[in-house]
């Protein structure tokens, strides 16, 4: 596709639940960053994946947090047990990684707003 | 600890008036910094960035933004501001990390309305 997707757009669960969030991302990109974005409040990393490798999941905020990449193309954020404090938007970004470790503009999805009741 | 700080929450600027949205970031070094826009129900669209040299670099949609080190700052500004740009504006800085990737950290945000 033209950009970065995520479905679903909006998600309602209640407390205990377990939900998945999933991204794609623009086609033949290397890199995917999950960020958390609760309301009133900038973005807030996640975790990163290179391909299929999850080389930073220093932003995951609890164990119940798990992500993974297993093709090395569209992701799932899995969150279990489902807490109020949960409820924010999830952004997925990708990114080429060029040769040489030059930046890489990351290029954002449109988010999944979580809301858990 | 890194840090980007935009001291104001919302502001309130006439069409065709001038716009300056601040940003403060703490940094051991010079960090990659951004502005990013984000309108109702869409994702972050770059609106400008800045790693070396010139400091003062343009952007998207008439924006422009200058960053001076002996400030911290990199604020972004526009001098006449459309209806249109009525959105959430985020600063962001990111460093590069040792596998090679930006790990943006955001500010909490500015909203901009603009009056007809």
């Amino acid at each position: 596709g033209a950009g970065v997707s995520q479905s679903p757009r909006y998600k309602v669960a209640k407390r205990g639940q377990d939900v998945a969030l999933r991204c794609d991302p623009i086609s033949g990109h290397v890199s995917l960053f999950w960020y958390q974005q609760a309301l009133g409040q900038g973005p807030e990393f996640l975790t990163y994946f290179q391909n299929e490798a999850q080389l930073d999941k220093s932003g995951l905020p609890s164990d119940r947090f798990f992500a993974e990449r297993p093709e090395g193309s569209v992701s799932t954020l899995k969150i279990q047990r489902t807490q109020q404090e949960d409820s924010a938007v999830y952004l997925c970004a990708s990114s080429i990684r060029l040769a040489g470790g030059s930046y890489n503009e990351q290029f954002f999805g449109p988010g999944t707003r979580l809301t858990v009741l | 600890a890194q840090s980007v700080t935009q001291p104001d929450i919302h502001i309130t600027v006439s069409e065709g008036a001038s716009l300056e949205l601040r940003c403060n970031y703490s940094y051991g070094a010079t960090p990659y910094l951004f502005w990013y826009v984000q309108s109702p129900g869409q994702g972050l669209q770059l609106l400008l960035k800045y790693f070396s040299g010139d400091t003062l670099v343009q952007g998207i949609k008439g924006f422009e933004a200058e960053f001076k080190r002996s400030q911290s700052s990199f604020n972004l500004r526009k001098p006449s501001v459309h209806w249109s740009d009525a959105a959430e504006y985020f600063c962001a800085g990111g460093s590069k990390f040792s596998g090679g990737y930006n790990k943006l950290i955001f500010g909490a945000g500015t909203r901009l309305a603009v009056h007809p």
